[in-house]
């Protein structure tokens, strides 16, 4: 099945510092999706971005499709940054299929 | 609060026990999935329902039987857990299967003892 490889696997910033994440994919996928989990573990939809760039606050998002990678701008970061930041990607049969994730901490 | 409720949050259990989750959803999706989130693992999907029918089932052992009585109720029930099965259990759901608009409940956190 495809793979979907996120780095880096761990982040720690200062507040106010800005980070990119970046999500490969090992095939052509339908489409793509960043989450961040909460430290609660509550999973909150960004991103639906099958190509270009979105904007979103503090981050934005592009995706290059035909290159297979995604990657997540976030800027100005903020202690409620922090959690863990995943990539999905949509195999042929529609499925969600989830990268390992990026844990973020932010400092005060 | 997303509009995917998951009951209980929080679930400890003996092996031998028998237990159910459940999840409730009134975003009027037709799709739902449990979803398995481990230590240090990435989220594997269990079981997927579109439109009250069973369409995939992930090689999930058969001590984890789901069921889906309407299109806004999913339950999981466990029966003789190992404790290896320790876990987030999501539950998500979506307009339609593979479609966009996934949205995840909080999870219930499961401990096998």
């Amino acid at each position: 099945g495809i793979q979907v490889e996120q780095s880096p696997p761990d982040l720690i910033l200062q507040e106010g510092a800005n980070s990119t994440l970046r999500c490969n994919f090992s095939d052509s996928v339908n489409n793509l999706q960043w989450f961040h989990q909460n430290p609660w573990g509550q999973l909150i939809n960004l991103f639906y971005i099958p190509s270009g760039t979105k904007q979103n606050g503090r981050l934005s998002a592009t995706t290059v499709a035909t290159e297979r990678y995604s990657l997540l701008y976030i800027s100005s970061s903020q202690t409620t940054d922090s959690g863990v930041y995943f990539c999905a990607v949509y195999n042929a049969g529609n499925m969600l299929t989830f990268g390992g994730g990026t844990r973020l901490m932010v400092k005060p | 609060e997303t509009g995917v409720t998951q009951t209980p949050r929080h679930l400890v259990m003996g092996m031998t026990n028998k237990k159910s989750l459940k999840c409730e959803q009134h975003l009027g999706h037709n799709a739902m999935y449990w979803y398995k989130q481990s230590a240090k693992k990435p989220l594997e999907l269990m079981f997927v329902y579109n439109f009250k029918e069973q369409t995939e089932n992930n090689s999930v052992p058969s001590r984890f039987s789901p069921e889906c009585p309407n299109s806004s109720h999913l339950f999981l029930h466990l029966h003789t857990l190992q404790p290896e099965d320790s876990a987030l259990y999501l539950c998500a759901s979506s307009p339609r299967q593979g479609g966009r608009g996934y949205t995840f409940g909080s999870g219930t956190r499961l401990t096998v003892v």
